[in-house]
C-alpha cells in the first residue's frame, strides 16, 4: 500500500539531547512537510522541501534540521537548541508543494523527560 | 506567511443536525483545502477547492469559496457522531493552516 509513515510513535528525550524523527514516502511525492503541533496552536509548520537535496524553513524552524537525500526520505531532527521540543509532530508529502492533497502520517508525539 | 484561520474555535451540535465552519484567508491563493483530524492522528485531506470554482460537494460535505471575501465554508449535512473531529482549512501556497475549529457532534 502507497502512504507515508512516521516512526516512532512515542519518543522520549532526555534534556540536552539530539533527537530525529524519521519520515518515509512511498508515493512518489516530490514535496514534503513537517509540522508541529501544540493544544490549541493548529499546525505549525517548521521545514518543507519540494526536491531532494532543497528544502526550506517554515515559520517555526530554529532548533530544528532536516536533510532530504532521498526522495522517499525527509528525517527531522530536534536539536538540544530546541527549548520547548514536546509536541505531536506531523509530516506529509504531496506530488506538488500546495498544488494538491497532502497526505500525512501518524505523528510522534515527543516528550522531554 | 499565507495562513487559513477557522471560525468558530470550536462547535457542538447534535446528530442529524449540520455543522457550518468558515475559513479566512489573507492574500490571493489557486486552492484551498480542508482537512480533518481525529484526536491524536494525522490529517486526513476532505476537499480541495480551486480558486475559479465557488462550489464543490462530496458526499455531505459542501464547500464554499469566495475569493472577493477571502473566505471558504465547509458545510457538513446530517451530522453523525462519528464526524467529532478537528477540522482544519489551508491554503496552496506552503499548507500553512489555521488552529481548526473542534467540532463535538452528540448523540
Amino acid at each position: 500500500d502507497g502512504g507515508i509513515t512516521q516512526s516512532p510513535k512515542y519518543l522520549f528525550r532526555k534534556e540536552g539531547q539530539n533527537v530525529t524523527l524519521s519520515c518515509e514516502q512511498n508515493l512518489n511525492h516530490d514535496a514534503m512537510y513537517w509540522y508541529r503541533q501544540d493544544p490549541g496552536q493548529g499546525l505549525r509548520l517548521i521545514y518543507y522541501s519540494q526536491i531532494v537535496n532543497d528544502f526550506q524553513k517554515g515559520d517555526i524552524a530554529e532548533g530544528y534540521s532536516v536533510s532530504r537525500e532521498k526522495k522517499e526520505s525527509f528525517p527531522l531532527t530536534v536539536t538540544s537548541a530546541q527549548k520547548n521540543p514536546t509536541a505531536f509532530y506531523l509530516c506529509a508529502s504531496s506530488r506538488q508543494r500546495g498544488d494538491t492533497e497532502a497526505f500525512f502520517g501518524q505523528g510522534t508525539r515527543l516528550t522531554v523527560v | 506567511s499565507q495562513q487559513g484561520e477557522e471560525d468558530p474555535q470550536a462547535l457542538s451540535i447534535q446528530e442529524g443536525e449540520n455543522a457550518t465552519m468558515n475559513c479566512s484567508y489573507k492574500t490571493s491563493i489557486n486552492n484551498l483545502q480542508w482537512y480533518r483530524q481525529n484526536s491524536g492522528r494525522g490529517l486526513v485531506h476532505l476537499i480541495l477547492i480551486r480558486s475559479n470554482e465557488r462550489e464543490k460537494h462530496s458526499g455531505r460535505l459542501r464547500v464554499t469559496l469566495d475569493t472577493s471575501k477571502k473566505s471558504s465554508s465547509l458545510l457538513i449535512t446530517a451530522s453523525r457522531a462519528a464526524d467529532t473531529a478537528s477540522y482544519f482549512c489551508a491554503t496552496d501556497a506552503a499548507l500553512n493552516f489555521g488552529k481548526g475549529t473542534s467540532l463535538l457532534v452528540t448523540p
